[in-house]
């Protein structure tokens, strides 16, 4: 089976440019989650979707962050325009209903803003 | 404010020590208490998934125990290798879905 697909693996852009990173999930599965990380903090959830309805997008900067998923299976999430404190890493999960919300995450996008 | 707290933040341990890393978390609408382990640049790997009080848990070298009246949660590394070495995440999940905690940085010195 193959796993949650991210790319690109690391991104460095300067400040006020735009960026998008995009997830592949596991085929099959209806719930698809991007958390933002910060050096030294725990995964924060940005936005969940269960197919391509939104879920729960109440951490989501939403002047300057944006995300699809369209036909319910790839999503990009967008930053328009980058600040410096979103320099950390991005990381897309997907699940399937039930199985007690076990997540399956890529290996995430690092992104520095300069 | 719901926070998931883990301790310590890192630790050093020789090869072959056993070590154990604490998760506390909220108590009230409890569903579920997930551990990951990370390695740096690649995904992290979900090791269990425990729901019931006094759940325990076992994968090899680690196992992980539950306790959801006083909201906590051990994680046991059994005679620990190199390759332990990685941040250990638990995340709680409830009413306010999947919190996660600042992770415990493992590093095995051989």
């Amino acid at each position: 089976e193959a796993g949650v697909a991210q790319s690109p693996r690391y991104k460095i852009i300067e400040k006020r440019q735009s960026v998008a990173f995009w997830c592949n999930p596991i085929s099959g599965h209806a719930t698809l989650y991007w958390y933002q990380q910060i050096l030294g903090q725990g995964p924060k959830l940005l936005i969940q979707f269960q197919n391509n309805g939104v879920v729960d997008d109440s951490q989501l900067p939403k002047d300057r962050f944006s995300a699809e998923r369209l036909k319910g299976v790839d999503s990009t999430l967008k930053i328009q325009p980058a600040k410096l404190e979103d320099s950390a890493v991005y990381l897309c999960a997907s699940s399937h209903p039930g199985a007690a919300d076990e997540q399956y995450f890529g290996p995430g996008t690092r992104l520095t803003v300069t | 404010i719901l926070n998931v707290e883990q301790s310590p933040q890192s630790l050093h341990v020789q090869e072959g020590d056993s070590t154990n890393f604490t998760c506390s978390f909220p108590s009230s609408n409890f569903y579920a208490l997930h551990w990951y382990r990370w390695e740096t640049a690649k995904s992290p790997e979900a090791l269990f998934v425990m729901t019931l009080n006094g759940d325990e848990k076992k994968k090899g070298r680690i196992s992980a125990t539950l306790n959801t009246k006083e909201g906590y949660s051990y994680l046991y590394i059994k005679g620990s290798q190199p390759e332990d070495s990685a941040t250990y995440l638990c995340a709680y999940s409830g009413t306010y879905k999947y919190i996660f905690g600042t992770g415990t940085r493992l590093k095995v010195l051989a």
